[in-house]
């Protein structure tokens, strides 16, 4: 199947652990994505990389790690995991704005 | 800054009863617009997209929605609503920036619950 999947779908963990969750794409995108989901379901973009090139890294606290060792993968590290970090995270792929975000089914992360 | 807005955090609406979920944005130029769904525990699926041309586009799932440039809206609707429509909504726009060097925009999302 053509998708982004996206490992694990549910992450617990306790406070203070680094934890990572990966993300593929076989759609041939240049394009990829993190996006967090809080509670409220607003979805704030984290990164994006294009062709393994960083190009939006928005605020956000340097404890979270990007890493694109292709184009087709796209894997974030988080250190030092707090509270404040559960959340569906959720990663996207897209070969230009103009068609859109597939996107994976998300992870969800509990610390506790 | 751009910006979507979508005004009705919740809706509730009887099985086959009419749908309308309102989005508007704030751009300058005419941007990329798109309307996504998320089931609980689902990721986002995209529904239906408009970027040039005719300014009502057909989606997936019996959905349309409505690009009206005088207004900055792009409404979604569906004629009679299913009882597996019952999820959240995202209205989202894109800027065309002539590269893959942008984002997508999204509103807060609504969500739709259907009486049987």
């Amino acid at each position: 199947d053509t998708a982004v999947s996206q490992t694990p779908k549910y992450l617990v963990t306790q406070m203070g652990n680094d934890k990572s969750i990966k993300c593929e794409q076989n759609l041939g995108h240049d394009t990829m994505y993190w996006y967090k989901q809080d509670s409220k379901k607003f979805l704030k973009i984290m990164f994006s990389y294009n062709n393994k090139e960083l190009i939006i890294n928005e605020t956000v606290p340097n404890r979270f790690s990007p890493k694109s060792p292709d184009k087709a993968h796209l894997n974030l590290h988080i250190n030092s995991l707090e509270l404040g970090d559960s959340a569906v995270y959720f990663c996207a792929s897209t070969t230009g704005e103009k068609y859109g975000y597939t996107f994976g089914s998300g992870t969800r992360l509990t610390v506790v | 800054a751009q910006s979507v807005t979508q005004p009705d955090i919740h809706i509730t609406v009887s099985e086959g009863a009419s749908l309308e979920l309102r989005c508007n944005y704030s751009y300058g130029a005419t941007p990329y617009l798109f309307w996504y769904v998320q089931s609980p525990g689902q990721g986002l699926q995209l529904l239906l997209k408009y970027f040039s041309g005719d300014t009502l586009v057909q989606g997936i799932k019996g959905f349309e929605a409505e690009f009206k440039r005088s207004q900055s809206s792009f409404n979604l609707r569906k004629p009679s609503v299913h009882w597996s429509d019952a999820a959240e909504y995202f209205c989202a726009v894109g800027i065309d920036r002539g590269s893959t060097l942008g984002r997508l925009y999204f509103g807060r999302g609504t969500q739709l619950t259907v009486w049987p």
